[in-house]
């Protein structure tokens, strides 16, 4: 399975802050990449799929980029209720099968 | 309105088995591809098992020979069957669909693409202890 890692694990920052997201992928792969955002006891929630597509409902303030094995989610203005868990996923035809990157937790500095 | 509910966990015994139902609504969940997803407490997410609409399925590695996906038809259900439980299993378990297709072009030529997991359910708690 092609593997994700996400950096930074963990970020601080402040309201109005721009905040950057990457995740790298093992291998080379399709656009077939997305982004969700997670609060502390609820089911994560689709922000960006297809690497760049804004998801139903998203703020514009979010946005995604990147190709091949490098992608990349952006928040250009945190807002108070941006504070959470993020992941990116993967979905891969060759190997067959989906993964997540280990999650960035973005704390109030 | 479109939603996935499941149900099922509980508490189990190192070795039992469990089967996890997810119901869906305002949907048909088999003309969808279908997920699995699991967290393990304070962890961060993990893809466990995917079932495509041609029922092809696939799991992941370290859930591979244990865990069976299957779906319901007529009861417009999913399903996680979990054998020879582990305490590592212990975790939440989302069902989720997976927005994904074919899109036609010229000369019938059909090119996949994936949206990402649009629905998700609210997640049914397994724990592992003896």
């Amino acid at each position: 399975a092609i593997q994700l890692t996400q950096s930074p694990s963990s970020l601080s920052a402040s309201v109005g802050d721009r905040v950057t997201i990457t995740c790298r992928a093992s291998q080379g792969t399709s656009n077939a990449l997305a982004w969700y955002q997670q609060k502390p006891g609820k089911a994560p929630k689709l922000l960006i799929y297809a690497a760049s597509s804004l998801g139903s409902g998203v703020p514009s303030r979010f946005s995604g980029s990147g190709s091949g094995t490098d992608f990349t989610l952006t928040i250009s203005s945190l807002q108070p209720e941006d504070f959470a868990t993020y992941y990116c996923q993967l979905f891969s035809s060759s190997p067959q099968g989906l993964s997540f990157g280990g999650g960035t937790k973005v704390e109030i500095k | 309105e479109v939603q996935l509910v499941e149900s099922g966990g509980g508490l189990i015994q190192p070795g039992e088995s469990l089967r996890l139902s997810c119901v869906a609504s305002g949907f048909t969940v088999s003309s969808n591809y279908m997920s699995w997803v699991r967290q393990a407490p304070g962890k961060g997410l993990e893809w466990v098992s995917i079932i495509y609409s041609d029922d092809s399925t696939y799991y992941a590695d370290s859930v591979k020979g244990r865990f069976t996906i299957s779906r319901d038809n007529s009861e417009n259900t999913l399903y996680l069957q979990i054998n020879s439980l582990r305490v590592e299993d212990t975790a939440v378990y989302y069902c989720a669909r997976d927005k994904c297709g074919y899109s036609y072009h010229l000369y019938g030529s059909a090119i996949f693409y994936y949206h990402g997991m649009d629905v998700w359910g609210q997640g049914t708690t397994v724990t592992v202890s003896s």
